[in-house]
């Protein structure tokens, strides 16, 4: 079956690290470019980072360059966002999402995990 | 980064009927323009991607149009299934950035 599960959202204190993880299965992960969103009661949905199939181009939101890294291990099938110097701004549902096509990052996301929860509060 | 503004916020219609989102760029870009739906408790859904084109499985009462700032979602006749949130989606420049969503109600 092809589906994404992200996983690993918890509840954080301000200035705290976490990591979501987003496990991969029924296509060939590394041939697609991969992205993280999330979503806010009241922001709506944000693009937060993508990363290119081989994990060699990266690009992020500003709101979070600088504080969070995107990687992936394309051995397990995973994506991976680690988040540093959280603030209550950061508390969202954080979905992972796949790219259409093969081939460089395009960022239309036709496939989603089912999102995790990542609360920021002291 | 490029402001997508939606409109209306909120859409009222009856099944059957033709529903027109609008989706306004503050500055134009090439027509690198998606169009999701997102139902409660679910991720969002791909319908349209650049501007025009549906994405697989998609039925074909899902239509978009535009270019440079100006981008249409058209729905020509409403089933209840499609009672939902709808954003558009932009990248250009290695970003990309959502508008703030219509709601599409039942009347």
């Amino acid at each position: 079956e092809v589906q994404l599960l992200d996983s690993g959202g918890g509840l954080a204190q301000p200035g705290e690290s976490l990591t979501v993880s987003c496990a991969a299965s029924g296509f060939t992960f590394r041939s697609y470019g991969m992205s993280w969103v999330r979503q806010t009661p009241g922001k709506g949905l944000e693009w937060v980072a993508t990363i290119s199939g081989v994990g060699a181009s990266l690009y992020y939101a500003d709101s979070v360059k600088g504080r969070f890294t995107i990687s992936r291990d394309n051995s397990r099938n995973t994506l991976y966002l680690h988040m540093n110097s959280l603030t209550a701004e950061d508390t969202a549902v954080y979905y992972c999402a796949k790219d259409l096509h093969v081939g460089h990052p395009e960022w239309y996301f036709d496939l989603w995990g089912r999102g995790t929860l990542v609360t920021v509060s002291s | 980064d490029i402001v997508l503004t939606q409109s209306p916020a909120t859409l009222s219609l009856s099944p059957g009927e033709r529903a027109t989102l609008s989706c306004r760029a503050s500055h134009g870009f090439d027509n690198h323009l998606a169009w999701y739906q997102q139902k409660p408790g679910q991720a969002p859904r791909l319908l349209i991607y650049d501007a025009s084109d549906r994405a697989p499985d998609i039925p074909a009462r899902f239509s978009g149009s535009g270019s440079g700032t100006d981008f249409t979602l058209t729905i020509s006749s409403l089933e209840p299934e499609d009672f939902a949130v709808y954003y558009c989606q932009q990248r250009s420049e290695w970003r990309s950035t959502f508008g703030q969503g219509t709601r599409l109600e039942v009347k």
